[in-house]
């Protein structure tokens, strides 16, 4: 069975410009989440999907930040404009999502993106 | 607010040593827990899942306990081996803004020395 696949693996930008990041789920998997991971820090959760609605949005930041999930399987993030901040590892996770994807199901994360904004 | 702590940050152990790892969590309203592994570079793998009306979960040299009332969670390793060495994170699914949601930790940092 083919993992969470993430592209690319590493961005190098200069602060006020735009990036996105691409994440192709596992096959069947209703529910995908968007995670920021800050150097030393755990991952914090951007956005969770189930099929091509947003589940919970609530620590995105809206006014820089937008992910969208077009016909419920892959998933695009965009920063625009990205600050110094933004530097970190983006994950993305996927499950099966049953229940409307709110029970404690096992998450399978791809490898990352790294972002660094100079 | 609920806050997932990890001790220690860092630990090195020589081969063969069995060894704990620590999480705590201020608000015991979880739905359930999970233990994840880390590698540099890479994603995170779950290791256990344990619900909140368990009280541990094993497979394999791993067995994870959950305290509820204590707000407290182990990892247990036994014979840790080189290959054991990796970031581990716990993370609890809670109810924050209205939504269940994982909180991580910051994990633990953990080197076997062969």
């Amino acid at each position: 069975e083919a993992g969470v696949a993430q592209s690319p693996r590493y961005k190098i930008i200069e602060k006020r410009q735009s990036v996105a990041f691409w994440c192709n789920p596992i096959s069947g998997h209703a529910t995908l989440y968007w995670y920021q991971q800050i150097l030393g820090q755990g991952p914090k959760l951007l956005i969770q999907f189930q099929n091509n609605g947003v589940v919970d949005d609530s620590q995105l930041p809206k006014d820089r930040f937008s992910a969208e999930r077009l016909k419920g399987v892959d998933s695009t993030l965009k920063i625009q404009p990205a600050k110094l901040e933004d530097s970190a590892v983006y994950l993305c996770a996927s499950s099966l999502g049953l229940a409307g994807g709110n029970m404690g199901e096992t998450q399978y994360f791809g490898p990352g993106t790294r972002l660094l904004v100079l | 607010k609920q806050e997932v702590t990890q001790i220690p940050a860092a630990l090195s152990v020589p081969e063969g040593e069995n060894l704990v790892l620590n999480c705590s969590f201020t608000d015991s309203a979880i739905y359930n827990l999970q233990w994840f592994r880390q590698d540099p570079g890479k994603g995170l793998t779950s290791l256990l899942l344990i619900q909140s009306s368990q009280r541990e979960q094993t497979s394999g040299r791993l067995n994870a306990s959950l305290d509820k009332s204590s707000g407290r969670s182990t990892l247990y390793i036994a014979a840790s081996q080189p290959g054991d060495s990796a970031t581990y994170l716990c993370a609890v699914r809670s109810l924050t803004s209205g939504t269940y949601k994982y909180i991580f930790g910051t994990g633990t940092r953990l080197k076997v020395l062969a």
